[in-house]
């Protein structure tokens, strides 16, 4: 089926450990994001993409890297786990960033020990 | 930069009653405006969005919102909410120059039945 695939949906991490979480679209759409969701904080941008080898920072990118080789592939690099990245994670893409509707992927619960 | 912001952020009614959910952004240039939800459990999905022409717009399930750009707002309306509206809303401001889609903090809409 068509759409964002988010992996893992559950991590939990010790402080000052690292890890990618995984994005893939099939939609050959240009526009790829990573949103954290926080109580109260609504969706805050982290890292965008508007096209292979582009990529752009958000309003919180600290301590989160990004990468696009591919227009299917979107991961999202953690350097060294703080509490503070315990969070919901959310990967979007889009045809055109900015005036295209987002699709989601279905979320991965990371909790930073 | 652009900014979003939404006023309410808990609201509680009964079934029946009309909703009004405000939202305004901050942006120098031609913007394109959105309306998520998020049920529980769920991702987001979309609402409706306005791009250009006729500032009020119509989304799913009965929902619709006015562009007034002098307000710099895009308000989020139903005449009549059921139980099955309880979710989490979100407003979002995307421009084509950034490619960036920015959301507001969220208001969670609780329906009494």
């Amino acid at each position: 089926n068509a759409g964002v695939t988010q992996t893992p949906k559950f991590q939990v991490l010790k402080t000052g450990q690292s890890m990618t979480l995984q994005c893939a679209q099939d939609m050959n759409h240009e526009y790829m994001s990573w949103y954290r969701q926080d109580p109260g904080m609504g969706l805050r941008l982290i890292h965008y993409s508007v096209g292979a080898g582009i990529t752009d920072q958000g309003e919180v990118p600290n301590g989160y890297n990004v990468s696009r080789s591919t227009t299917e592939d979107f991961p999202l690099r953690l350097l060294s786990a703080a509490p503070s990245q315990t969070s919901v994670y959310f990967c979007a893409s889009s045809y055109k960033g900015g005036i295209s509707p987002l699709h989601f992927g279905n979320g991965t619960r990371l909790t930073v020990t | 930069a652009q900014s979003v912001s939404q006023h309410n952020h808990h609201v509680i009614l009964s079934e029946a009653a009309s909703l009004e959910l405000g939202c305004n952004y901050s942006y120098g240039g031609t913007v394109n405006l959105f309306w998520y939800v998020q049920y529980p459990g769920q991702h987001l999905q979309l609402l409706l969005k306005y791009f250009s022409g006729d500032p009020l717009v119509k989304g799913i399930k009965g929902f619709e919102a006015e562009f007034i750009k002098s307000k710099f707002s895009f308000n989020l309306r139903k005449p009549s909410v059921q139980w099955s509206d309880t979710a989490e809303y979100f407003c979002a401001v995307g421009t084509s120059n950034t490619g960036k889609l920015i959301f507001g903090q969220g208001t969670t809409l609780q329906v009494k039945p």
